[in-house]
């Protein structure tokens, strides 16, 4: 069935670093494939979105983009801030069974000033 | 600005004990969904529906019931709490698949 991985557990950084973080998909169907953003105390809230047919997201200075070759997508933004400092999770658009999203384990940023 | 309301925001419940968690949205959505998180495995999803009466089961309904009585409200109950189900549970709602929205999330304690 649809999956994806989110191996990065926690990324520590300091302000103006470069942040890259990656996911893993498996999907049978043309994927969808969405980042969210949580802060601390706060739902998720949708951060980007990637399709086939755009290839690259971009909203806020972070970075969408995917791999159909490897089957991977991405997240980056060239100079963190302190106030990036989250939890983002990538997430595959699921048709099977009437499933709406299938979320990545997270991957937790901190940055530092 | 979508607006999803989960009430109460923390519960300490007994094991055993009956325990429901409210959601109430105010955008019209026909689709709601409840996922609890856990650390290590992410959101994950217990139930959802696709509008009033309707209730379907997600990845891990097993000890979880959901009621959808209304366009506006879909709640979670869990029938007798056990400590396995202390998690993070969050209530979110939307028309599409891209286009959800989620709630603040509901701290629940089962001692």
């Amino acid at each position: 069935g649809d999956s994806v991985t989110q191996k990065q557990g926690q990324v520590t950084l300091s302000e103006d670093d470069f942040l890259f973080i990656n996911c893993t998909y498996s999907t049978t169907t043309y994927p969808t494939l969405l980042w969210y953003v949580q802060y601390l105390g706060q739902g998720p809230q949708l951060l980007l979105k990637v399709t086939t047919a755009n290839n690259k997201g971009i909203s806020r200075g972070f970075e969408a983009t995917y791999d159909k070759g490897t089957t991977s997508f991405h997240l980056q933004k060239a100079s963190v801030q302190e106030s990036d400092s989250a939890v983002y999770f990538c997430a595959l658009v699921s048709y099977q069974g009437g499933r709406a999203l299938i979320f990545g384990t997270g991957t937790t940023v901190s940055v530092s000033p | 600005e979508a607006a999803v309301t989960q009430s109460p925001r923390n519960k300490v419940a007994v094991t055993g004990g009956k325990v429901t968690l409210s959601c109430n949205q105010t955008n019209n959505h026909n689709n709601m969904y409840w996922y609890r998180q856990d650390t290590g495995h992410g959101l994950r999803l217990i139930h959802y529906s696709y509008g009033a009466g309707s209730t379907e089961k997600g990845d891990i309904p097993d000890g979880y019931k959901a009621s959808r009585p209304s366009q506006e409200n879909f709640s979670l109950i869990l029938e007798l709490a056990t400590p396995s189900q202390t998690s993070v549970y969050f209530c979110a709602s939307g028309d599409g698949p891209t286009e959800v929205f989620f709630g603040k999330g509901t701290r629940l304690t089962v001692v």
